[in-house]
């Protein structure tokens, strides 16, 4: 089956830069969209189609693609950007695929 | 603004079968603009999509999950419904509804989740 392959974690400090990427054959043709999921709540979409930023959400949260991998950078990292974040995406049956999911910690 | 709610049994038997329903506010289950999709996560892992529907008749299902699973819509009632069977504890976890915009599968709306538990 298809797999999305993230970094299991990722530690910043405050006003560093996180960078999460996600791994997947077929990242080169479709796109990937990314959620943070903070704890007891449900995900929210933090970009769209790559590199899109939905409204609403913080412009220190960006999006890149190259090849078969994404890249979120989260630039200035704040301490209430602790959350989980998971990539998705559509493998070639057009079935939805999250990533394996990165926890990232604001030390 | 579009609202969805999960219910259902907290517990389920194991062998038996998991049912639980979306009940959307805000918006028409029946819209062509829309798909309706179901969700999982286990206690302290990452997220797992089980499957999708679009208008009455469409659906698509992860393919670890197809033989044991279905979704339905409920026009009369605007909700739509998952069916898994054959249920073991691995089931167990957090169970999310949640709504996409047509043709992305991007999942922009959810439910609050609802946390099923499958034991004897």
């Amino acid at each position: 089956s298809y797999e999305l392959t993230q970094p299991p974690s990722v530690s910043v400090s405050p006003g560093q830069t996180a960078r999460i990427t996600c791994s997947g054959d077929a990242l080169s043709k479709q796109y990937t969209y990314w959620y943070q999921q903070k704890a007891g709540q449900a995900p929210v979409v933090v970009i769209f189609k790559d590199t899109e930023r939905p409204s609403g959400i913080p412009e220190r949260f960006s999006g890149s693609s190259s090849g078969t991998t994404v890249t979120l950078t989260i630039s200035g990292v704040q301490a209430e950007d602790e959350a989980d974040y998971y990539c998705l995406s559509t493998d070639s049956s057009d079935t939805s695929v999250f990533g394996t999911g990165t926890k990232v910690t604001v030390l | 603004q579009v609202q969805l709610q999960e219910s259902g049994p907290g517990l389920v038997k194991p062998s038996q079968t998991l049912s639980l329903t979306c009940t959307v506010s805000g918006g028409s289950i029946t819209s062509a603009r829309h798909y309706w999709s179901w969700i999982r996560q286990p206690a302290g892992k990452g997220l797992e999509w089980i499957g999708r529907i679009y208008t009455s008749d469409n659906t698509n299902y992860n393919p670890s999950l197809k033989s044991r699973v279905t979704i339905s819509l409920d026009t009369s009632k605007n909700q739509f419904s998952l069916n898994l069977n054959s249920v073991t504890a691995a089931d167990t976890g957090m169970y999310y509804c949640a709504r996409g915009f047509y043709p992305r599968m991007v999942w922009t709306e959810w439910g609050r989740g609802i946390l099923v538990t499958v034991s004897s």
